[in-house]
C-alpha cells in the first residue's frame, strides 16, 4: 500500500510562474519530511527537511510547509526557471536516525517551458 | 566532500549474467543503503549495511547480495539478472544518531537484455 501520495503526477509551467506541489502521507510515526529534487539521469539533492507540526521552510525560491495533523506537506517554487525541470520527491522518515525508514512518493515531475 | 560515487553510471547486462556494482562515500558514514528505482514507482529499498551488519528487505532477500569490504565502500550483487532487475539503482550513506540526513549517489542505470 502506497503511504506517501504526491500530486499532481507531472506539472507543466511557464517560466516565471509560481507552482505547488502536495505530499500527502499515512506513514506513522512521522517523524520528519523531506524534499528532494532529481533531475534526469542524476541523484536525488535535499532541497529542506520538515520536523516539527506546522514547520514551514524556506530555501531561496523554494519554500515548504506541513501539518503533521493533516499529515500533508506543499513545496512552493516561485519564479520557475528552466533549470527547476526535474522530478520533485518527497520523502517520510518514520525516526530520528539512520536506521529510520524512508517512506518514498512516486515523485511529481515538473516540467518548465520558456 | 558529501558526496557519494556510484560505478558504472550505466550498466548493460545480459540476461542470467551477474552485475555488480559499486558504491564508495569518504565521509565516514556507518550505514550505506541501495535502492531500487524503476519508472514512475517510488525507489524501493533492497538492503543496507549498518558498520558490518547487513540487513536485507524480507522481499527481495534472495536476489540481492552486498558486501562492505571497509567503511567507504559497498557493493550490490546480481547473481543471476533477469529482465526485471532492469531499473535505477541508487545508493546513499548516513551517519547513526545524526541528521536525518541521507546522502544520495547518482545512481546507476541497468538495463538486462
Amino acid at each position: 500500500k502506497t503511504q506517501v501520495e504526491q500530486s499532481p503526477q507531472s506539472l507543466v509551467v511557464r517560466q516565471g510562474e509560481n507552482c505547488v506541489l502536495q505530499c500527502n502521507y499515512s506513514v506513522t510515526p512521522d517523524n520528519h519530511l523531506r524534499w528532494f529534487k532529481q533531475d534526469t539521469g542524476k541523484g536525488l539533492v535535499s532541497l529542506t527537511v520538515l520536523v516539527h507540526e506546522n514547520d514551514k521552510t524556506s530555501n531561496g525560491r523554494y519554500s515548504a510547509t506541513l501539518d503533521k495533523d493533516a499529515k500533508h506537506s506543499t513545496l512552493h517554487i516561485t519564479a520557475t526557471l528552466l533549470d527547476d525541470t526535474a522530478t520533485y520527491i518527497c520523502v517520510v522518515g518514520d525516526r530520528g536516525s539512520a536506521l529510520g525508514r524512508l517512506h518514498f512518493g512516486a515523485g511529481t515531475q515538473l516540467i518548465v517551458i520558456p | 566532500d558529501t558526496t557519494v560515487k556510484q560505478n558504472p553510471r550505466y550498466k548493460l547486462a545480459r540476461v542470467g549474467k551477474p552485475v555488480n556494482l559499486i558504491c564508495s562515500q569518504t565521509m565516514n558514514h556507518d550505514t550505506m543503503y541501495w535502492y531500487q528505482k524503476k519508472p514512475n514507482q517510488a525507489p524501493k529499498l533492497l538492503l543496507f549495511y549498518y558498520d558490518k551488519i547487513l540487513n536485507r528487505e524480507a522481499d527481495t532477500f534472495e536476489k540481492f547480495q552486498s558486501s562492505r569490504p571497509n567503511n567507504s565502500f559497498c557493493s550490490l550483487y546480481i547473481g543471476s539478472a533477469g529482465l526485471e532487475y532492469s531499473a535505477m539503482y541508487l545508493c546513499a550513506s548516513s551517519s547513526w544518531g545524526g541528521s536525518y540526513e541521507q546522502y544520495f549517489g547518482p545512481g546507476t542505470r541497468l538495463t538486462v537484455l
